[in-house]
């Protein structure tokens, strides 16, 4: 069965620029997850969607992020414009129940 | 504030030695999950533990939820190198209904 699905896996992009991460869940799975990966500060929830559903997004950093789920198999993580602090691993995860998460293997961005 | 603490942040052993990771909650945890990451890989779960004083194993691997309910340790018998990778802990401290929070990981290295 194939596992949730990221893309882009690697993007460099410049300040300034729009970023758009992509993430299909595990099908069947209601719940959909944004966690972004630092050094500094480990693995932080971005933002979490039931049935499509934006739960909380009190994770989010600031209003240059936003996500959507427009339908039970595709969501989308935009940043515009992207900072250098921005620089990070991005990992979608879903599950069935909203613990026991299946991740992706992440989209590893770089903002220079 | 709820607070996840992981101990050590890294450790490097040789092949075929026994360690041991913890993971201390600043509140009673309702269920703990650990998760291995491989180096530029996602997470993978590893197991879950729910009930004070419960045992897991899964190969060499044992992790053990205290009776309190809020230190866990993950036990690595005979390691290997494919032992290798960052191991985080996750909480659930809101009886199921709330996503996980993460520990910033232990960086382990197996060395031959």
């Amino acid at each position: 069965d194939a596992g949730v699905i990221q893309s882009p896996r690697h993007e460099v992009t410049e300040m300034g620029q729009e970023v758009t991460l992509r993430c299909k869940p595990i099908s069947g799975h209601d719940y959909l997850f944004w966690y972004r990966q630092t050094m500094m500060r480990g693995l932080e929830l971005l933002i979490y969607f039931n049935n499509n559903v934006p739960i909380d997004d009190s994770g989010m950093p600031e209003d240059r992020f936003s996500a959507k789920m427009p339908n039970a198999s595709f969501s989308t993580l935009k940043i515009q414009p992207s900072e250098p602090r921005d620089s990070a691993v991005y990992f979608c995860a879903s599950s069935e129940r909203v613990n026991t998460i299946y991740f992706g293997e992440g989209s590893w961005l770089t903002v220079v | 504030s709820q607070e996840l603490e992981q101990s050590p942040q890294s450790l490097i052993v040789q092949e075929g030695k026994n360690l041991t990771i913890n993971c201390t909650s600043s509140k009673t945890l309702y269920g703990l999950y650990w998760y291995k990451q491989k180096y530029g890989e996602g997470l993978i779960f590893l197991m879950m533990l729910q009930k004070g004083g419960e045992e897991k194993s899964h190969e060499k691997i044992t992790a053990k939820l205290d009776e309190k309910k809020q230190q866990s340790s993950l036990h690595i018998t005979a390691s290997q190198p494919s032992h290798a990778g960052i191991y985080l802990c996750g909480a659930d401290w809101g009886s199921g209904n709330t996503p996980l929070v993460f520990g910033k990981g232990t960086r382990l290295s197996v060395i031959a």
